[in-house]
C-alpha cells in the first residue's frame, strides 16, 4: 500500500515571503499522481496544484509550484509572496494512475502561518 | 449552490444511536466517497462508489455503511456510533473514467461528534 508522509506538522512564514512544504511518498508503481490540497479554516478541501508522475515538468499554478523528484520520491510544495490567505492546513496525496485507481492517499498535513 | 453539500454540517450525539451522514452533488460525476479525516493523519477513505451498483470498501470501514440512492447521492452511516467516531467526514466526487482530469471535488465536511 502506498504512504504518504508529511515531516513538518507547522510552518510558519512572514507576508510575502517563501515557504516550501515537504512530502515523500511511498510507491512501486510508476504511473501515479500527485496532488496538493489546501483547507483553510472553513474545512473545505480545495486542489491546489496536481502533478502527473509521467511528466518530467513540474507543475505551477500562479504562486504555487512543485519540486517533484520521481527518484526521491518526494513532492514539496513552494509558496512565493505568501500572502495571509495562504493561512490553512496543507495535505499532500498520492492517487494510483490504474483504472481502479481513483482513491486519495493524504498525508498528515502541515499547517501554514502568515505572519504580516 | 454549492456543488457538493453535505448534511447535517454538524452533528452531536450519543453512544450507540444510528446516525446518517447525507451526500448529494450536482456535478454529475459517477464516482462518489467518503473520508474521514482525524488530527494528524489526514483523511481516510472510508468507502467509495464508482457507480449506484457498485459499492467499494476503503481503508477503514469497518462500523460503517453506505447506501448509493441515486447517481447524484451517497449517503454514510454509522449503527452504533461510538466516541472513537468523532471526527471530520468530508464527501468527495470524481468523474467517470478521465484519468487524465480526474479531479476529487470536496463537500464542505460535516463535524460530528459522539459523547
Amino acid at each position: 500500500a502506498q504512504t504518504v508522509t508529511q515531516s513538518q506538522p507547522e510552518m510558519s512564514v512572514q507576508e510575502a515571503e517563501t515557504v516550501t512544504l515537504s512530502c515523500t511518498y511511498d510507491t512501486s508503481e510508476s504511473d501515479y499522481y500527485l496532488f496538493w490540497y489546501k483547507q483553510p479554516p472553513s474545512r473545505q478541501m480545495i486542489l491546489v496544484i496536481r502533478q502527473e508522475a509521467y511528466k518530467q515538468q513540474n507543475a505551477t499554478e500562479n504562486r504555487f509550484s512543485v519540486n517533484f523528484q520521481k527518484a526521491a520520491k518526494s513532492f514539496s510544495l513552494k509558496i512565493s509572496d505568501s500572502q495571509l490567505g495562504d493561512a490553512a492546513m496543507y495535505f499532500c496525496a498520492y492517487r494510483s494512475g490504474g483504472a481502479a485507481g481513483n482513491k486519495l492517499t493524504f498525508g498528515g498535513g502541515t499547517r501554514v502561518l502568515v505572519k504580516p | 449552490d454549492a456543488d457538493v453539500t453535505q448534511t447535517p454540517r454538524n452533528r452531536i450525539t450519543k453512544t450507540g444511536k444510528r446516525i446518517m451522514l447525507e451526500c448529494s452533488q450536482t456535478k454529475g460525476h459517477d464516482r462518489m466517497y467518503w473520508y474521514r479525516q482525524d488530527p494528524g493523519l489526514g483523511l481516510r477513505l472510508i468507502y467509495y462508489s464508482f457507480d449506484v451498483k457498485d459499492i467499494n470498501k476503503g481503508e477503514i470501514s469497518d462500523g460503517y455503511s453506505v447506501s448509493r440512492q441515486a447517481q447524484a447521492k451517497f449517503s454514510l452511516s454509522l449503527e452504533s456510533a461510538i466516541p472513537n467516531q468523532t471526527a471530520l467526514y468530508f464527501c468527495a466526487t470524481s468523474d467517470l473514467g478521465r484519468r487524465d482530469t480526474d479531479t476529487q471535488y470536496f463537500g464542505p465536511g460535516t463535524r460530528l461528534t459522539v459523547l
